[in-house]
């Protein structure tokens, strides 16, 4: 079955440190992993996905299907990148797909 | 661009009640997918609607059940409503030549006392 992990519940890391939040994710097909993000106050939203291999807002993850991992990193973290951040698998393809999120890890970036 | 709608944003029932919430998808958008998101957790996928049609469902019981009308807007109703139904209850909707991006609304947060 599809599971996806995010060991972490809270990371807490002082502002210009560099963060990681981890991924894991466990399905026997072709995976397509997405990272979602929720501000305080606002809805959960789109943050990036593996197959764009773009950067936003600094952030980048990589797929290692090797380390089954999908993790999220950032060199240099932003009081504004204080967020819930949820790790998602995505099963299925065109109009018939789902997506299976982790627990989700809440990032506090202090001053 | 008009985004996700839900409605209504808390409500409170008791054991054995029925309830309905509601969804107005994005602008362009024909696809609606609903997840419950318990204290906690990440959200948990309940089913997809695509063109008034369900084309997948998560490992929840029958008595969720849902709707999506012509203009794709949507429902989901929970019959025989039990204390762990109480959650956070999320609609997204999408474009079916899509990018596996879900817009999500603000959630409808339900209690079951």
């Amino acid at each position: 079955a599809q599971r996806v992990t995010q060991p972490e519940k809270l990371l807490s890391v002082f502002k210009g440190a560099p963060v990681e939040l981890k991924c894991n994710y466990s399905y026997s097909g072709s995976p397509e992993l997405f990272w979602y993000v929720q501000y305080s106050r606002q809805r959960l939203q789109l943050l990036l996905r593996h197959i764009s291999r773009e950067s936003i807002k600094g952030f980048t993850a990589d797929l290692n299907k090797g380390e089954t991992s999908f993790h999220l990193k950032k060199p240099f973290a932003q009081e504004e990148d204080s967020a819930m951040y949820y790790c998602a698998l995505r099963i299925g393809g065109g109009s018939n797909y789902k997506l299976t999120f982790g627990k989700g890890t809440l990032l506090t970036v202090n001053p | 661009e008009t985004g996700v709608t839900q409605s209504p944003t808390h409500l409170i029932k008791t054991r054995g009640q029925q309830v309905t919430l509601r969804c107005s998808s994005q602008s362009g958008h024909n696809t609606v997918s609903w997840y419950q998101q318990a204290l906690g957790q990440g959200p948990q996928f309940i089913f997809q609607y695509y063109r008034e049609e369900e084309n997948g469902r998560g490992n929840f019981p029958p008595r969720f059940s849902g709707l999506q009308f012509p203009n794709y807007s949507s429902e989901l109703n929970v019959n025989a409503l039990e204390l762990d139904d109480s959650a956070l209850y999320l609609c997204a909707s999408s474009r079916d030549s899509n990018t596996g991006e879900l817009f999500f609304g603000e959630g409808s947060r339900l209690t079951v006392l």
